[in-house]
């Protein structure tokens, strides 16, 4: 199974809402990672866990706030978003964050709509 | 600072070969790899180099020069399916991935 998977794929929400984005993997991957990613634009990473533990915080505002329950589960905790957050928001992991050579794998994303 | 360079968009016909350039300065260097990644969906691993030379697969291929910071894809024999962004990424001293802006390539019939 070399499968991320991402709930859900389409998402809106007001400025007042919150809401979690989900992701999983069942590949034993110690690395998962989120990133942002606008139109026409590389993907911009955000968070990184390393064994179930935040090594990466790319200076995302608190309105984002990233969990990791276990080593298959990541989720991305959203409230009093911005119009400007909305975008397509990857989920990956790897085999491990120390490693050069492993390759990231994505799940499919969640499009996110701030109205 | 850490900079990657790709062209923006390309244009080729289908069933003929391309080559999409990635030129990189980043804060050391773990290797390089290229993404495709079609509109509306997630990056799919296409390959990674470290070492200097040439790594065949199928019809992509990707070569690499340490000394000149260079690399490029090589597509052959293009298809229809081929038409997506191809983005150059390396990992850098910290084992952070540096990304590009991507190339969009459009494969005319």
């Amino acid at each position: 199974d070399t499968e991320v998977t991402q709930t859900p794929k389409h998402l809106v929400m007001g400025m007042t809402n919150k809401k979690s984005l989900k992701c999983e993997q069942h590949m034993g991957h110690r690395a998962m990672y989120w990133y942002k990613q606008k139109a026409k634009k590389p993907p911009e990473l955000m968070f990184v866990y390393s064994y179930e533990k935040l090594s990466i915080n790319e200076s995302v505002p608190s309105r984002f706030s990233p969990e990791c329950p276990n080593s298959s589960l990541l989720n991305l905790h959203l409230h009093a978003l911005q119009p400007e957050d909305s975008a397509l928001y990857l989920c990956a992991s790897s085999q491990a964050e120390e490693t050069a050579s492993y390759e990231q794998y994505f799940g499919p994303g969640t499009r996110l709509t701030v109205t | 600072g850490q900079n990657i360079d790709q062209p923006t968009e390309m244009t080729a016909t289908e069933g003929a070969i391309v080559q999409i350039n990635c030129t990189y300065q980043t804060s050391g260097f773990n290797g390089l790899f290229w993404y495709q990644q079609h509109a509306g969906e997630a990056p799919t691993f296409l390959s990674y180099n470290v070492l200097d030379g040439l790594e065949e697969k199928g019809r992509f291929s990707s070569f690499l020069s340490r000394s000149k910071g260079y690399s490029y894809l090589l597509l052959k024999e293009l298809q229809m399916k081929d038409s997506a962004s191809y983005l150059c990424a390396v990992t850098d001293s910290n084992y952070q991935l540096i990304w590009g802006a991507g190339t969009k390539l459009i494969i005319k019939p």
